[in-house]
């Protein structure tokens, strides 16, 4: 069955320190893959997506993702993360072959300022 | 602005009460979730339609949880009797998932917050 995990669970930066959450999957065919993020008390919301193209993706509030199917990987990245950017990342997959979306069991971020 | 609308934000119930959380999917969307998110567990599949047929509830404890979608704009989730680890958070997402290769994106709602005391 296809996976996803994601290696770091708590993730503490100072302002302007770059950061790069790690998300892996498990499934080696055609794979699309999603970064989403949560702030405090909110829902999910769409960071950024990959499903063909340039393996490196920019979505919105600077973040960026690269697509390296040869490590089957999918990290999340940003240059100089700021105090807004504390909240909960969840990297995703949809499975092949149904309907459903896998989410890893999250990435929480705390930026002080 | 199209949005997924999910009630009650917030449930405090007594164990063995019946709760029914409603999602109320973006117009046109054909795929509806439910997840529960929980410190210990993280983001859980519940249960999911397409088209309102039901696709799998596995994810779900069928002893006292049923899920169902009588239209196309309302989705249910109910728990019959409720119990103290039913505590956590119920998000209903909806999307346009065209097939196995799936690249639309899940909208998600605000969530349920439920405690069962």
């Amino acid at each position: 069955a296809q996976s996803v995990s994601q290696h770091n669970h708590h993730v503490i930066l100072s302002e302007a320190a770059s950061l790069e959450l790690g998300c892996n999957y498990s499934y080696g065919g055609t794979v699309n893959l999603f970064w989403y993020v949560q702030y405090p008390g909110q829902h999910l919301q769409l960071l950024l997506k990959y499903f063909s193209g340039d393996p490196l993706v920019k979505g919105i509030k600077g973040f960026e993702a690269e697509f390296i199917k040869s490590k089957f990987s999918f990290n999340l990245r940003k240059p100089s993360v700021q105090w807004s950017d504390t909240a909960e990342y969840f990297c995703a997959v949809p499975t092949s072959g149904t309907y459903k979306y896998i989410f890893g069991t999250g990435t929480r971020l705390k930026v002080l300022a | 602005d199209a949005r997924v609308t999910q009630t009650p934000r917030h449930k405090v119930t007594e164990m063995g009460q019946e709760v029914t959380m409603r999602c109320q999917p973006i117009l046109g969307h054909n795929t509806v979730f439910w997840y529960r998110q929980t410190m210990m567990q993280g983001l859980e599949l519940l249960a999911y339609f397409r088209n309102r047929a039901p696709l799998d509830d596995s994810g779900m404890p069928k002893d006292r949880f049923s899920a169902e979608m009588p239209d196309a704009t309302l989705a249910t989730l109910k728990i019959q009797p409720s119990e103290p680890r039913d505590s956590a958070v119920y998000f209903c997402a909806s999307g346009w998932v065209t097939g196995f290769a799936n690249t639309g994106e899940l909208f998600f709602g605000e969530g349920s917050r439920l405690t069962v005391l």
